[in-house]
């Protein structure tokens, strides 16, 4: 049973590019949560995701960040005109229960760099 | 608000020695976790408390859910170079059961 998969792995961007970041969970699980960490920091929540639905986005910024799960498909989180600002590793979480974010496993994370 | 303060901020031991870490916060959680980053990974979960007072074992990792909900400790014995990583506190955030906060990590080094 493969674990949650993120890709890609590594991610470089200009600045003003857009960066896209999907998320496969688990086999099974329909609960996906986003999560940032910037450098020597913990991980911050961001958005949690059911399938066709976000159902908590308060830890997303307002302007140029977005996040979908479709019916089909990965989860996507994407970033459009990227700052410096935006450099860190953005972590994806999956359950199989609703709200069960406790219990959630994480992938290995997305390292975007804005140059 | 919920935030974790974890302590110390990093450690440098030499293989065998026993670590302690702990994980603080003015507000009262009702679970607590600890999870382990290795370098370029995502963090894996080691231990999850849910009770106070509760000690919990995970092979050579021993956690505490301290009694006034305010705390935890994370005890490693015997350390070995693999045990090298950042550890992190967490718990689950009060207005929403499925968010967790989590604090800025201990950074441990284990020497041969």
């Amino acid at each position: 049973n493969a674990g949650v998969m993120q890709n890609p792995r590594h991610l470089v961007r200009r600045r003003g590019q857009e960066a896209r970041l999907r998320c496969s969970p688990m086999k099974g699980h329909s609960h996906v949560y986003w999560y940032r960490q910037l450098p020597e920091e913990g991980l911050k929540f961001m958005v949690y995701l059911q399938k066709e639905n976000i159902i908590d986005e308060s830890g997303m910024p307002k302007e140029r960040f977005s996040a979908e799960f479709p019916k089909e498909g990965p989860s996507i989180l994407r970033i459009q005109q990227v700052v410096r600002g935006d450099s860190a590793a953005y972590f994806c979480a999956s359950s199989p229960l609703v709200g069960q974010g406790t219990e959630a496993f994480f992938g290995q994370g997305t390292r975007l760099t804005v140059v | 608000g919920q935030q974790l303060n974890q302590s110390p901020q990093s450690m440098f031991i030499q293989e065998g020695e026993d670590v302690s870490m702990n994980c603080t916060s003015s507000s009262i959680f009702n679970t607590w976790l600890w999870y382990k980053q290795d370098p370029g990974e995502g963090p894996v979960l080691l231990i999850a408390l849910y009770k106070a007072g509760e000690l919990t074992s995970n092979g050579r990792l021993t956690a505490q859910f301290g009694i006034t909900r305010k705390d935890s400790f994370l005890n490693i014995s015997a350390s070995i170079p693999s045990d090298v990583g950042i550890y992190f506190c967490a718990g689950p955030n009060s207005n929403s059961g499925y968010a967790l906060n989590f604090g800025k990590g201990t950074s441990l080094l284990v020497t041969p």
